[in-house]
């Protein structure tokens, strides 16, 4: 079964706009960390934001958030204000703090387009 | 602090050679990571090493795939005999130990092996 789950391919968005990308997740560990990453078209892959499992708040950082539903087990990166920067593959990740020893675990990714 | 470097960038080889991968990772780091992702996928994790020791890898990392990090400072991988199939970009990543969940990876620009 995946253990990360990452539907949308490839979305738009109009600049200035927010955009969603949505990420679930399966895990019977009750520790565990979500993670998103950028990856522009050089390659290289940028951390952008953290939430640890046993957060009660939804991660932030700058322009982006995290919407964390546990139950869910969801948890959706927000960009506001969308940039044309932003248009870039968007990786979401999860480690298993008790049974995944040091590895992280990345979904398939969703391809962003910022629109002018 | 000049971030996590990889050499080569690029990588052309003939099916059944060897070819061997370098990573610096920032200085201070004492964790390391190597990842392979293949087109339209994500990064899928290959090894880990904490100081010089290799502490976890992956079933995918077969026979023919070592990693060494002498010293606990760079890090080689080193593919023998490619296989088409070997073809992908490897991705090197440190960070400093914060704990298994909210440490933050950096990610190097990654080297692309292309087997004939």
């Amino acid at each position: 079964a995946q253990k990360i789950t990452q539907t949308q391919p490839g979305m738009f968005v109009q600049e200035k706009e927010a955009v969603t990308l949505d990420c679930t997740y399966d895990t019977s560990d009750p520790s565990y960390g979500l993670f998103w990453y950028k990856q522009p078209s050089s390659g290289e892959m940028i951390f952008l934001i953290y939430q640890g499992s046993y957060d009660q708040q939804n991660a932030t950082e700058g322009r982006y958030s995290l919407n964390f539903q546990k139950a869910r087990k969801s948890a959706n990166l927000v960009i506001s204000a969308s940039q044309l920067g932003d248009s870039a593959m968007y990786f979401c990740a999860m480690r298993e703090g008790n049974t995944g020893g040091f590895k992280t675990i990345f979904g398939a990714g969703t391809r962003l387009f910022v629109k002018a | 602090d000049t971030g996590v470097s990889q050499d080569p960038r690029h990588k052309i080889t003939k099916r059944g050679q060897n070819v061997t991968f370098r990573c610096d990772p920032i200085s201070e780091h004492n964790r390391l990571y190597w990842y392979r992702q293949t087109l339209g996928q994500g990064p899928e994790f290959l090894t880990y090493f904490q100081n010089e020791a290799q502490l976890e890898k992956s079933r995918l990392l077969s026979d023919r795939f070592s990693a060494e990090r002498p010293k606990g400072s760079f890090s080689t991988l080193e593919i023998q005999r490619t296989e088409q199939g070997d073809s992908a970009m490897y991705l090197c990543a440190s960070s400093v130990d914060r704990g298994i969940f909210g440490e933050t990876q950096y990610f190097g620009p990654g080297t692309r092996l292309l087997v004939l």
